[in-house]
């Protein structure tokens, strides 16, 4: 079965990048699916930040838009999140999560998460 | 943009209880509401999709109802492991609501 593992820092400075993979193991990253990323910090709860299809299509939150990136690497099996100009706000526990569009239509395999803290 | 709001935020119940948590939507999405459980330390599983359909997996005492902006999920009888932090989602950006968290009285 298909399993999601966050990596990347664990600790990123103030105005840098944020910068995180997740490798899908179990299957293939070119399906039907879309692969996403959402964070959860205290303060503002559960939020998605992007999500990407194989061949490199990229749906981004509004909210986030200017700041992100997400891509794919079709051979290493894995997406990965870069976010840009980081704060404080930014701290948090990072998820990687595939999206089912055809039978859930939901987020339906999600990472162990990785915490990410943004601090000098 | 779409905001969900839940409540109650904290319900406080006993093992073999029924728990009843609410989700309310800015604007009609119909029958499209996830539901989500998290325990402490994990990610989040899927529950519930089309607001009223089992994920695979997930025991019968979950149960999801509503459509158009009022939705609901039951748990009918708790087991000590329900005791968790339960999300709700809709499509729109994928947005979630702040969350209601069972805990054991």
């Amino acid at each position: 079965q298909v399993q999601l593992q966050e990596s990347g820092p664990g600790l990123v400075k103030p105005s840098g990048t944020l910068s995180l993979s997740c490798a899908v193991s179990g299957g293939s990253i070119s399906t039907t699916n879309w692969w996403s990323w959402v964070r959860q910090s205290p303060g503002k709860g559960l939020e998605w930040l992007g999500e990407i299809y194989h061949t490199g299509s990229t749906s981004y939150n509004p909210s986030l838009k200017s700041r992100v990136t997400i891509s794919v690497d079709k051979s290493k099996n894995q997406f990965s999140l870069n976010l840009s100009s980081v704060t404080a706000a930014d701290t948090a526990v990072y998820y990687c999560a595939r999206v089912d569009y055809f039978y859930y239509y939901a987020l339906d395999i999600w990472g162990q998460g990785t915490p990410v803290t943004v601090s000098s | 943009e779409m905001v969900l709001t839940q409540s109650p935020a904290t319900l406080s119940l006993s093992p073999g209880e029924r728990a009843t948590l609410s989700c309310r939507a800015s604007q009609s999405v119909s029958t499209y509401m996830v539901w989500y459980q998290q325990k402490s330390g994990q990610a989040p599983r899927l529950l519930i999709y089309d607001a009223s359909k089992r994920a695979t997996g997930i025991p019968a005492r979950f149960s999801g109802s509503g459509s158009g902006t009022d939705f609901t999920l039951t748990i009918s009888s708790l087991e000590p492991e329900d005791f968790a932090v339960y999300y709700c989602q809709q499509r729109s950006k994928w947005t979630f609501g702040p969350g209601t968290k069972v805990d054991i009285k």
